[in-house]
This record gives structure tokens, C-alpha cells and sequence, in this order.
């Protein structure tokens, strides 16, 4: 089973609509992050969590909210979805370390319409 | 502040032929550095990673990196393309105070020629 997982892995919704995209893991990791992918502009920070009760804007925090329900799980929202937030979105963890690797859930594609 | 700057978007190599990729970075404190590779419709693949133990680091599928700080440059290398090996590659830089945030390279795509 793969260590960290998203879901859904593609999700098609309307303009207007609020849209949840979880994020589960397994490695037992403190830290979690959400980026989007966009052509061309490699991967941005969204939003980061050190522990349950550490959640951080990252670099285009605007339009998206978080939530930190576990250790293990990390949900991004889009509370009023609009289509520049088209993307492909990824969920990853690390540990506690000076090295900070990070591990990638699969990704999730999003269309707004 | 940290920044890393991947110097071709795009490059096509023959198979059987070397494949060099460009990474140069900016960090205020001794930086972590690392190479992501995603295929196509695929998520991240982790293909080495600069630990600071040495300056030149072996990845996964024949690529290695050096680091060079008086450069500021940590390219990624393989002596022969393989098919396979067609993707996008992600150069990233991450402090080892603070926030330990990653910093993502634009990418470069990778074509590899019959």
C-alpha cells in the first residue's frame, strides 16, 4: 500500500463550488504540505502543518483552507472553487530532521469549470 | 532567501548519449538539495538527494549530482539516456534551519530521441 495517499485522484467541479482533497498517510511523519502544479511553474507551497496544532500559509495560500484532523491526515479546501485554481495538487510529508525529505502522495488532478 | 534556477526548460538528448541538467541555487545557510523526477501522468520520484557527506551523490537509474559551492550549482547527470528516462525533472533547495521549506525549480523536460 502506498504511504501517502490522496483522494479523489481527479475531480471535475463548477465555478462556484466548494471542493475538499484529502490526504492520508501512513509513514508516520509530524509534517505535511499541499503544493500545486502548474505548467511551466514547477510546484508551489499552499499550505504546511508541522504538527496537529501548527498549520503555516505557504507562498499562495489565498482562495484555499486547511485542515489538520490527525497526525495522519490533511485536507486542503477550496471554499469557492474558480478556474485559475485548475491544477494538479499534491499532498506530502516529511519527518523531524535536518535532512527534511519529502515523500509525494500521487496527485490530484483538478478541472474547474 | 532561498531560490533554485533550472537553466533549460526543455532538452533533448539521443538515446545512448550523456544527459546534463542544469540546477543552480541561492540559500543562506548550507543548503539540502534534491532531485525529483515525475513521469508522465505520474506523481514525484525522489532521484538523489545532497546530504553534505559528499559532494558527489548517486541517484537511482544511473543519474548522479555534483555539488559545487563555489558554483552554487548541483547538475544532474547520466552518461547514457535511456528511453525511459523521457520525464520531467525537478531541481529542489531546502534550508536546514528554519522552516525547512522546499523550493521548487520550474523543471526540465526531458526528451530522449530514437
Amino acid at each position: 500500500d502506498a504511504d501517502v495517499t490522496q483522494t479523489p485522484r481527479n475531480r471535475i467541479t463548477k465555478t462556484g463550488k466548494r471542493i475538499m482533497l484529502e490526504c492520508s498517510q501512513t509513514k508516520g511523519h509530524d509534517r505535511m504540505y499541499w503544493y500545486r502544479q502548474d505548467p511551466g511553474l514547477g510546484l508551489r507551497l499552499i499550505y504546511y502543518s508541522f504538527d496537529v496544532k501548527d498549520i503555516n500559509k505557504g507562498e499562495i495560500s489565498d482562495g484555499y483552507s486547511v485542515s489538520r484532523q490527525a497526525q495522519a491526515k490533511f485536507s486542503l479546501s477550496l471554499e469557492s472553487a474558480i478556474p485559475n485554481q485548475t491544477a494538479l495538487y499534491f499532498c506530502a510529508t516529511s519527518d523531524v530532521g535536518d535532512l527534511n525529505e519529502q515523500f509525494f502522495g500521487p496527485g490530484t488532478r483538478l478541472t474547474v469549470l | 532567501a532561498q531560490s533554485v534556477t533550472q537553466l533549460d526548460s526543455h532538452v533533448s538528448v539521443s538515446e545512448g548519449t550523456p544527459v546534463l541538467l542544469r540546477c543552480n541555487y541561492s540559500s543562506s545557510y548550507s543548503p539540502s538539495l534534491f532531485w525529483y523526477v515525475q513521469h508522465p501522468n505520474k506523481g514525484l520520484q525522489l532521484l538523489l538527494k545532497y546530504t553534505s557527506a559528499a559532494t558527489l551523490v548517486k541517484g537511482i537509474n544511473g543519474f548522479e549530482a555534483e555539488f559545487k559551492k563555489s558554483e552554487t550549482s548541483f547538475h544532474l547527470t547520466k552518461p547514457s539516456a535511456h528511453m525511459s528516462d523521457a520525464a520531467e525533472y525537478f531541481c529542489v533547495v531546502s534550508d536546514r534551519v528554519g522552516t525547512y521549506k522546499y523550493i521548487f525549480g520550474t523543471g526540465t523536460r526531458l526528451k530522449v530521441l530514437a
